[in-house]
This record gives C-alpha cells, sequence and structure tokens, in this order.
C-alpha cells in the first residue's frame, strides 16, 4: 500500500447518519491531518492529529490515530448535505517538511 | 480569518510559454510549500521554502520550476517553459513552524497549458 491511503474510495449517505473514513499509511509520522475539497476547489484543513495522541474532536469531526496499526479514521457525525466532498488525510514524517497526501474519500451526503 | 490567497484562479498559456503563479501566504507563517493535483490524481509535494532558500524538493520539481519571495508577502512559483503536463492545480500553502504544525492551503491555480 502506498503512505496515505483512504478507504473506501467513495461513500454515500443521508443527511444525519454518520460518515467514516479511514487512512492507513506505512512510515512513522509526526503527525496526520485531514482535509476537505469541494469539487475542483481548494484544500480545507479539518484537524491535525499528532503521533502521541489518541484521539481528538472539533465540532462534529472525530479524529483517531493508531499509531501501532498505522491507521487514522476520520468520523463525521449528524452529516449534511454541505459535507458533500472528498476527504484526504495527508502524513508529515518526521525527517520532512512536506505532507504526503492519501488517495482521498468521496463522500456524497444525500438530503 | 487569515488565508493564504492565490491568483491568478486560472491560468491558459501556449506550450513553452513561462508562467509565474502568485501567492500571498498567512503573514505570520515561515514556511511556504507549492503542491500541485493533476485532475483526478493525488495532490503532490513541489517544493518547501524556508528562510528564503529551497528547504525540500520533489523529483518534479526540475529545473524548469523555481521560486521566489521577491517580497515580504508574495511567493511565486515560475515555470520557464510549459509543457502539456504542467497542466494541474497549483496549490500554496503555508505553515507556522514546518511539519509540525497545520499547512494550509490556497484556494488554487488552475494552469491549462495548451
Amino acid at each position: 500500500s502506498q503512505q496515505g491511503e483512504e478507504d473506501p474510495q467513495a461513500l454515500s449517505i443521508q443527511e444525519g447518519e454518520n460518515a467514516t473514513m479511514n487512512c492507513s499509511y506505512k512510515t512513522s509520522i509526526n503527525n496526520l491531518q485531514w482535509y476537505r475539497q469541494n469539487s475542483g476547489r481548494g484544500l480545507v484543513h479539518l484537524i491535525l492529529i499528532r503521533s502521541n495522541e489518541r484521539e481528538k474532536h472539533s465540532g462534529r469531526l472525530r479524529v483517531t490515530l493508531d499509531t501501532s496499526k498505522k491507521s487514522s479514521s476520520l468520523l463525521i457525525t449528524a452529516s449534511r448535505a454541505a459535507d458533500t466532498a472528498s476527504y484526504f488525510c495527508a502524513t508529515a514524517l518526521g525527517n520532512t517538511d512536506k505532507l504526503i497526501f492519501g488517495t482521498g474519500t468521496r463522500l456524497q451526503v444525500f438530503p | 480569518e487569515p488565508e493564504v490567497t492565490q491568483t491568478p484562479s486560472h491560468q491558459v498559456t501556449q506550450m513553452g510559454q513561462e508562467v509565474i503563479l502568485r501567492c500571498v501566504p498567512i503573514s505570520n507563517h515561515l514556511y511556504f510549500y507549492w503542491y500541485r493535483q493533476i485532475l483526478g490524481q493525488k495532490v503532490e509535494f513541489l517544493v518547501s521554502f524556508y528562510n528564503n532558500e529551497i528547504s525540500e524538493k520533489s523529483e518534479i520539481f526540475d529545473d524548469q520550476f523555481s521560486v521566489e519571495r521577491p517580497d515580504g508577502s508574495n511567493f511565486t512559483l515560475k515555470i520557464r517553459s510549459t509543457k502539456l503536463e504542467d497542466s494541474a492545480m497549483y496549490f500554496c500553502a503555508s505553515s507556522e513552524i514546518g511539519g509540525i504544525y497545520e499547512q494550509y492551503f490556497g484556494p488554487g491555480t488552475r494552469l491549462t497549458v495548451t
């Protein structure tokens, strides 16, 4: 697998349901960041979780990190149609400033 | 809330022409980046810039590319002789303190090379 692979590739849910997206990576990281991208638009930073953290919350977002499994999950609770977007995880390795992006999950929330 | 801005939003150019993409990072940030996203593909790192010099660059960032911070606010990416395969969305990002902090992205410049 590549550094930063999300699954599922696509997810369709109804408004009000929860959406869970997963990210797996290969090498040790300094932190992992989640971004949202609306179609053809810029990347919006959602949340950063550091390698020594296990869980973080921000509004309706909950991110977990399991460094032993090299995986992270993003949970969006009580989804809204406006949450429709692609969601990417990006890892920051310890010896570099660059972010390595995953393949993304396309989330569709139906009203 | 401070944000990264980029101009132009869309640039169309002919193969072989030079283009300059402009970015204004968040004012108190010290680290600057360029990434690109070819349509339907992953976001890829191009270059990072700190203290007026390149700190890291990817294999993509060859001699055709250069970056500059011409003044205290702008950060530019120049492509000297564009190729068809340079067509992509180019994102500028900035960070307060390198890779250990959040990177905030601009809205992107869509570059179309014809």
